[in-house]
C-alpha cells in the first residue's frame, strides 16, 4: 500500500514569504507528526495530531508555524513569514493512533525548504 | 546537556565487517528505544524496537539497552554496503507518550 507522502520534495522560498507543506498520510492512521530535521541535527518533534485535533503543539518554534489536518486525514503545516533560520528538511510521520507506546511511526521523504 | 547524545561520524568501515552504534540519554524516564535507518533523501524507517533493558535481536541486528548506564547499542554483523545509511536512535517514555526524542544520526559506510 501507498506510505506516507509529501509534496513539494523540494521548496525554495525568499525570506519574509510564507510557505505551506503539505503530508498525506497512509489510510486509516488517526496519528500524525510534523517534525524538523536541521542539517546535522536530530529530528525534532513539532506538533502531533489525534484526528483533527493537535493536543500537542509544545514544539511549535514560534507563532509564524501553524499546522491543520482535516478529514482525519491531509496535514498542512505553514510557516508565515519565512526566516533562514527555518531551512531544514520537515519529515511528517503517521501511525495507527491506538496509544500504545511500541506504535511505529510511518515517515514520508520530507520537505526539504531552503530560505534565501 | 542534550537528552540524547549520538556521535555523527562519519563511520567508515569494510564490508563484513561488525558496526557498532551507540547513544547515551539522560532522561531516566524514557523507557521506550527505537533504532531508525535513513538513507539519503528519504525519512526514517523503524529498524530495531526494545523495551526497558535487555537485547533484541533481528537478522544480523542486535539492540542492546542498558538503563542502568543509560546506554543504547545497536550492533550490525556482516556489514554490507546496502547498510549505508544514517542511524538514528529515538526513544520515549511511552505509557501514552507518541512524542519520540531522537538523537543526532550516525551516518555509516559500508566499503565494498
Amino acid at each position: 500500500g501507498a506510505g506516507v507522502s509529501q509534496s513539494p520534495s523540494n521548496k525554495v522560498t525568499e525570506k519574509g514569504k510564507d510557505v505551506e507543506l503539505r503530508c498525506d498520510p497512509i489510510s486509516g492512521h488517526t496519528a500524525l507528526y510534523w517534525y524538523r530535521q536541521r542539517l546535522g541535527q536530530g529530528l525534532e518533534f513539532l506538533i502531533y495530531f489525534q484526528g483533527n485535533s493537535a493536543p500537542d503543539k509544545s514544539g511549535l518554534p514560534s507563532d509564524r508555524f501553524s499546522a491543520e489536518r482535516t478529514g482525519e486525514s491531509v496535514s498542512t503545516l505553514t510557516i508565515q513569514r519565512t526566516q533562514q533560520e527555518d531551512s531544514a528538511v520537515y519529515l511528517c510521520a503517521s501511525s495507527l493512533g491506538l496509544g500504545l507506546p511500541s506504535e511505529t511511526q510511518y515517515f514520508g521523504p520530507g520537505t526539504r525548504l531552503l530560505v534565501l | 546537556q542534550k537528552e540524547v547524545e549520538q556521535d555523527p561520524g562519519p563511520l567508515s568501515v569494510p564490508e563484513g565487517a561488525i558496526v557498532s552504534l551507540n547513544c547515551t540519554y539522560s532522561n531516566s524516564a524514557f523507557q521506550y528505544f527505537m533504532w531508525y535507518r535513513q538513507y539519503s533523501r528519504k525519512g526514517p524507517e523503524l529498524l530495531m524496537y526494545t523495551y526497558s533493558s535487555g537485547n533484541k535481536e533481528d537478522g544480523r541486528f542486535t539492540a542492546q539497552v542498558d538503563k542502568s548506564s543509560k546506554y543504547i547499542s545497536l550492533f550490525i554483523r556482516d556489514s554490507q554496503p546496502s547498510d549505508s545509511a544514517t542511524y538514528l536512535c529515538a526513544m520515549s517514555p511511552g505509557a501514552g507518550s507518541y512524542q519520540l526524542t531522537f538523537g543526532k544520526g550516525t551516518k555509516l559506510s559500508v566499503i565494498p
